[in-house]
Order: C-alpha cells, then sequence, then structure tokens
C-alpha cells in the first residue's frame, strides 16, 4: 500500500534557527513527490515538485531534496511568517490521485 | 497569477440534504480533482475527472457523490443526501496533465448539522 509519513508531527524553532523537515514514502513507481504548505482554514499551496532521486529544488528559504525512500525540506534562517503546515504528497505511476501525509506544523518564534 | 478559485467558502446544510460544490479550475489545465479534508486529518482523495468523465475514483466517493462539468468553466461537486461524517473540508484542484502538478483550490468549509 502506498504510504506517506511525515516527521516531526510538530516543530518549535527561534526565528533564524534552520532545520529540516522530513517525508518517507513508499509507493509503487514514484511518479512525482509534492511539498505544499497549508496555514490553517485554507488550500495547500503548492511548494515543489521532483521527480528523481537526487533532484533537488529551492525557492527562497526552502530547498527540497528527494532520495529512493525519503524527501527533505529543509528551512535556512526561518521568519515567523514561514509558520505554517507543511504537507507532502506522491503520486504513484499510473494515479490521478496524490497521496498526503499528515503534515508537520512548523512554528517560528520572533 | 491564475488560480483555482471555489464557491461558497463556507456552506452549511442540514442532515439529508443535497449541496453542490462549485469550482472553476485553471483556464488551461485539462485534470480536475476533488479532495477533502476532515478537520484535524490528512487531505484525502475522491475524485478525478478527464475530458468529461470520471478517470478514478476512491472509496469514499460513492453513490451518494457526483461531478459534472456543466460549461467550459466549472466544475461541481454535488453531494445528495448529507450525512453529519460529510462535513469536511472540500479541496478542488485542477494540473495541465494526469501526471503535473495540482493546484489547490481554498476550499469550501462543508457543516452538517
Amino acid at each position: 500500500e502506498d504510504q506517506v509519513t511525515q516527521s516531526p508531527e510538530a516543530l518549535r524553532l527561534q526565528e533564524g534557527e534552520s532545520s529540516s523537515l522530513n517525508c518517507s514514502y513508499t509507493v509503487s513507481g514514484l511518479r512525482g513527490l509534492f511539498w505544499y504548505r497549508q496555514d490553517p482554514g485554507k488550500g495547500p499551496e503548492f511548494l515543489f515538485t521532483l521527480y528523481s532521486a537526487g533532484e533537488e529544488k529551492e525557492k527562497e528559504r526552502l530547498k527540497a531534496t528527494l532520495t529512493k525512500k525519503e524527501s527533505f525540506l529543509h528551512i535556512t534562517a526561518p521568519k515567523p511568517e514561514d509558520s505554517a503546515t507543511y504537507l507532502c504528497a506522491v503520486q504513484a505511476g499510473g494515479d490521478d490521485k496524490i497521496i498526503f501525509g499528515k503534515g508537520t506544523r512548523l512554528h517560528i518564534l520572533p | 497569477e491564475p488560480e483555482v478559485t471555489q464557491t461558497p467558502s463556507h456552506q452549511v446544510t442540514q442532515m439529508g440534504q443535497e449541496v453542490i460544490l462549485r469550482c472553476v479550475p485553471i483556464s488551461n489545465h485539462l485534470y480536475f480533482y476533488w479532495y477533502r479534508q476532515i478537520l484535524g486529518q490528512k487531505v484525502e482523495f475522491l475524485v478525478s475527472f478527464y475530458n468529461n468523465e470520471i478517470s478514478e475514483k476512491s472509496e469514499i466517493f460513492d453513490d451518494q457523490f457526483s461531478v459534472e462539468r456543466p460549461d467550459g468553466s466549472n466544475f461541481t461537486l454535488k453531494i445528495r443526501s448529507t450525512k453529519l461524517e460529510d462535513s469536511a473540508m472540500y479541496f478542488c484542484a485542477s494540473s495541465v496533465g494526469g501526471h503535473s502538478t495540482q493546484y489547490f483550490g481554498p476550499g469550501t468549509r462543508l457543516t452538517v448539522l
């Protein structure tokens, strides 16, 4: 069964304190791995798509990496406005659907 | 920047009533989706729609649910007889291709009393 597990469930950091969020996955034939940001009461906001092991993508203070078993979302020198839930999702070959993890709730303290 | 829009933002209904949730996907996208998120839980796939027909659906998407693209811009989700457990955020998404990035709308919060 295709699965996505995110850790930690919640993370509190001081402003400027860098860290990484983990997404472990098992999927039959990975088509793509996606990172989204979700603010309370809002829809998932697209951040990155990764397609193959070794791929990296960067946007402002965020960098996403992918291996054959997991993905990391690295956040460098975060600011309070980076506080949100970060969702990881995968799409298996042949499927339309994407399967989400439970997310990591990130809180950046000023 | 083009975005997916959804109406209404909040819908309150009585158990057993029919509801229609509306979405306007991004204009050049060909694949459309509905997901839901029960409070505190994961985002779950309901259905995908391509070329005017359902291309994939989950176990959640039973006979009480239906989707339609009534015109060139709207995509709707109908729940025929709502149950208490249908209370959730419902998200519409769209993508250019079947294996392209899915872009999500802001959601409709459905409350069934």
